[in-house]
């Protein structure tokens, strides 16, 4: 019954692989976000999606790109991965696309490290 | 870019004891959202506040937004130590477009 599920828990990677990171919501919420949380634990939006169609996509470089297949999933595709990636990654879903009331929602986070 | 200010920064206290932690900005906000956050875990919204001067209780916990919307501040009266985790304040600058823009957040310890 896991509301945002992100999978893998964990990645630990070499540099220049690609990688992806799942993530789900049996919600039936029409927004999904990604998120990175730095090592001093800043959340910082990355993408958002409402009903697939993408939303926000912040100063991101384009090695990362999320594909969503539909509104209850949104995966993050990540190419050539540097050390700088090294972080957690948390998916977030939204019952509506304004965040002006709409509480966020979370995964418990995919924590990748890059070699 | 809007900015939100989160002091302190860190704090470790005995169990008992009262505490305030501020969200500062200098922007106006239409909302602001209170997540806790634990190890190994997604923050979880505690609260959020949408008008100005509102006051929230949760439990032990009062919320308060500013009357400008540009600051809030959590208050534990009595602190136990299933309080310590990583509090986080957000704020909503209006339409979705602009996302939540998160504090840098209080690493909380409530020591028994």
């Amino acid at each position: 019954d896991t509301a945002v599920s992100q999978t893998p828990k964990y990645l630990v990677t070499q540099m220049g692989n690609d990688k992806s990171i799942k993530c789900e919501q049996n919600l039936g919420h029409d927004t999904m976000y990604w998120y990175k949380q730095d090592s001093k634990k800043f959340l910082k939006i990355m993408f958002s999606y409402n009903n697939k169609e993408l939303i926000i996509n912040e100063t991101v470089p384009n090695r990362f790109s999320p594909k969503s297949p539909d509104k209850a999933h949104l995966n993050l595709h990540i190419n050539s991965l540097e050390l700088g990636d090294s972080a957690v990654y948390f998916c977030a879903s939204s019952q509506v696309w304004s965040s002006y009331n709409s509480p966020l929602h979370f995964g418990n986070g995919t924590r990748l490290t890059v070699t | 870019t809007q900015l939100l200010e989160q002091s302190p920064q860190f704090l470790s206290i005995q169990e008992g004891e009262n505490l305030t932690v501020y969200c500062n900005s200098s922007s106006v906000f239409s909302s602001l959202q209170w997540y806790r956050q634990e190890p190994g875990e997604g923050p979880v919204l505690l609260v959020t506040v949408v008008t100005g001067g509102e006051v929230k209780k949760l439990k032990r916990l009062t919320f308060q937004f500013g009357d400008a919307r540009k600051d809030s501040s959590l208050h534990i009266t009595a602190a136990q130590p299933g309080d310590t985790g990583l509090y986080l304040c957000a704020g909503a600058s209006g339409g979705g477009a602009d996302g939540l823009t998160f504090g840098k957040g209080t690493h909380l310890i409530i020591q028994p």
